[in-house]
């Protein structure tokens, strides 16, 4: 069965650092997603990405983060400098339809 | 604003007794309805969704909800619980003009055998 995979699974940088958290949806959606669940919080709604572009972005989506789907394949997300309470689990999602949503296994991202 | 509700924190249940695990949400149309399972460590897995049609879905791993219009309610259910059904079990919604879900909080279900 097709799943959306994502890498690493357990990322440790320092606060200041740019990360990149990777993801490989499955392969024939048209909606791109990431969501980040802080521990023992809610999931919440990051970005999503259709066509080529951010079609929705939430106010914890500000300038130091970015989105990419630079070969068809991948998509990206980038954090420029990392704070302390980007401490998160990161998860990749894709759909082939708007508003449904298959869930990588998650980057879990401790910033230190 | 919009928000879903999933009132019950922790549930207990016996391995092969019924469950129920109750979603709220609120906003003003119909939205889509999900239900995802994260077991420890893991990442979400979708169990079921509601788009139109039919009030009953059905799902995997034995799991059914029903979308009640008028309880503006999606809860979910299973009539026999196994031990792997322990998990963290979250409602989601989708507004129809948005691209984003809504989370619940999540309740997370224990099982004794």
């Amino acid at each position: 069965e097709p799943e959306v995979t994502q890498t690493p699974s357990h990322q440790v940088t320092q606060m200041g650092q740019e990360v990149i958290l990777r993801c490989v949806p499955i392969s024939n959606h048209l909606y791109f997603y990431w969501y980040r669940q802080i521990l023992g919080q809610k999931v919440e709604f990051l970005v999503s990405f259709y066509n080529n572009e951010i079609s929705e972005k939430s106010e914890i989506f500000d300038d130091q983060f970015s989105v990419e789907r630079p070969d068809g394949s991948n998509f990206t997300l980038k954090i420029r400098s990392t704070k302390l309470e980007d401490s998160a689990m990161y998860f990749c999602a894709s759909g082939l339809q708007r508003g449904e949503a298959f869930f990588g296994q998650g980057t879990r991202l401790t910033v230190v | 604003a919009q928000s879903v509700t999933q009132p019950d924190i922790h549930i207990t249940v016996s391995e092969g007794a019924s469950l129920e695990l109750r979603c709220n949400y609120s906003y003003g149309a119909t939205p889509y309805l999900f239900w995802y399972v994260q077991s420890p460590g893991q990442g979400l897995q979708l169990l079921l969704k509601y788009f139109s049609g039919d009030t009953l879905v059905q799902g995997i791993k034995g799991f059914e909800a029903e979308f009640k219009r008028s309880q503006s309610s999606f809860n979910l259910r299973k009539p026999s619980v196994h031990w792997s059904d322990a998990a963290e079990y979250f409602c989601a919604v989708g507004p129809y003009n948005t691209d984003k879900l809504i989370f619940g909080t999540g309740t997370r279900l224990q099982v004794f055998p």
